[in-house]
């Protein structure tokens, strides 16, 4: 079975523009959390998705945002982007059951650098 | 915010030895698990213990429970140097739409 895939691994922005990042979930997962990882912050949670609908949403500003599609492939998106964007951005799929959070599968990452 | 705090935030060993740590949280959990981080990468889940569970064993790994002091301590056994990675705690609150929490992790090196 294949793993969580996150495209693209590294990207260069600069402040002001916007990315878009994607996130392929294990086959059978229906929901895709994402994940900003930090030095100082540490994993800070930013949304997640459950059948193309947001289940739950994190404590970040409105340009940060997402979507999942039938498939359950996620996108996240970060418009007018900050030096404080920089970071390391996971996504994770799990097969969730009912309101509890059970094991999470993460990918590699993409490592978005703000200059 | 963080729900969970890990304790210590490095800890350095010799291959061979035992090594705990220990992790706290602030409000009632449904589960709490443990993840391990190299270098960089993404988090690998390692194990699991519900709410209603004290103890957990997963090959080399031990994991407590204590719901009336809010904490828990993973023991990793007779270490080896591929276990240098971080590792974090993660809490998953009761309530609707529970998400899953991280502390700030832990540094641990095992030299060989």
């Amino acid at each position: 079975k294949a793993g969580v895939t996150q495209t693209p691994r590294y990207l260069i922005k600069t402040r002001g523009q916007q990315v878009t990042l994607s996130c392929s979930p294990i086959s059978g997962h229906r929901s895709v959390s994402w994940y900003q990882q930090t030095p100082g912050q540490g994993l800070q949670f930013l949304f997640e998705y459950f059948s193309e609908t947001q289940r739950n949403k994190g404590n970040f500003p409105g340009r940060f945002s997402g979507r999942q599609f039938s498939n359950s492939r996620s996108e996240m998106n970060v418009s007018t982007l900050e030096l404080g964007d920089s970071a390391l951005y996971l996504c994770a799929s799990s097969f969730r059951q009912g309101a509890q959070t059970g094991e999470l599968f993460f990918g590699e990452g993409s490592r978005l650098t703000v200059l | 915010s963080q729900q969970g705090e890990e304790d210590p935030q490095a800890l350095s060993i010799q291959e061979g030895e035992n090594a705990t740590m220990n992790c706290s949280y602030k409000t009632s959990i449904n589960n709490l698990q443990w993840y391990r981080q190299n270098s960089g990468r993404g988090l690998v889940h390692l194990i699991l213990i519900r709410s209603n569970e004290r103890e957990k064993h997963s090959g080399r790994l031990r994991v407590t429970l204590d719901t009336s002091k809010k904490s828990s301590s993973l023991l990793i056994t007779a270490s080896r140097a591929a276990d240098t990675a971080s590792y974090f705690c993660a809490t998953d609150a009761t309530g609707a739409n529970s998400k899953l929490t991280f502390g700030k992790g832990i540094t641990l090196s095992v030299r060989p």
